[in-house]
């Protein structure tokens, strides 16, 4: 089955600093990939997804995702981080040729500090 | 427009007694999913609906959870004799499409179950 995995379940930065929120996927076939986020009291919104076109995804809010095959990897950057941008990250899966439904990591919540 | 609404938006209960929690999808979407979210946990698959046939349950945790929709519109999620473990979030997403479909599913705002 397949599974995500989210390394680290919290995250600290400065404002203005780099924010790398790391995700990896177990799958045998390169799946459909995403990077949700929560925000305090708010649903989960979509920031970006991969679904077999371009490598480099860009999402809203200035953040954008990498899909590496051969590191099994979907991390999400944002090259300067706002006080706004503090909530839970969230990386998922749906394998193709499936129901859509999503598998979940862990999350990771991240702060940022002044 | 109107995003997935689901209601109520917090519930607490007994021990043993049954629960119903409702999702009212965005107009239009034919698929919906239920989720669980356990604190300290991250989301997990409950059941999928396309239309109002569910071809995917098998995340539902126990026979005492079931769930129905209405043809493409409200969706019941029912657990019977509650347990403390059944305490969560429980959170509703339509997408346009579903089955191998990657459309973006929009999430609700969630149900927080409180088993006392």
């Amino acid at each position: 089955a397949q599974s995500v995995t989210q390394l680290g379940s919290h995250v600290s930065v400065s404002e203005g600093a780099l924010v790398l929120l790391r995700c990896n996927y177990s799958s045998s076939v390169p799946p459909y990939l995403f990077w949700y986020v929560q925000y305090p009291n708010q649903g989960l919104q979509l920031l970006l997804k991969y679904t077999s076109a371009a490598t480099l995804v860009k999402g809203i809010n200035g953040f954008e995702a990498e899909f590496k095959k051969s590191e099994t990897s979907f991390h999400l950057t944002k090259p300067s981080a706002h006080m706004s941008d503090a909530a839970e990250y969230f990386c998922a899966v749906i394998s193709p040729g499936t129901a859509s439904k999503l598998t979940f990591g862990t999350g990771t919540r991240l702060q940022v500090t002044l | 427009g109107a995003g997935v609404s689901q209601s109520p938006s917090n519930k607490v209960t007994e021990k043993g007694k049954d629960v119903e929690l409702r999702c009212d999808p965005i107009s239009g979407h034919t698929a919906l999913y239920w989720y669980r979210q356990r604190l300290g946990q991250g989301l997990e698959f409950l059941i999928y609906f396309q239309g109002n046939s569910a071809p995917d349950k098998s995340g539902l945790p126990s026979d005492r959870f079931s769930a129905e929709r209405t043809g493409e519109s409200v969706s019941t999620l029912t657990i019977q004799r509650t347990q403390q473990e059944d305490s969560a979030v429980y959170l509703c997403a339509s997408s346009l499409a579903g089955s191998t479909s990657t459309d973006t599913q929009y999430f609700g705002p969630g149900t927080r179950l409180t088993v006392l």
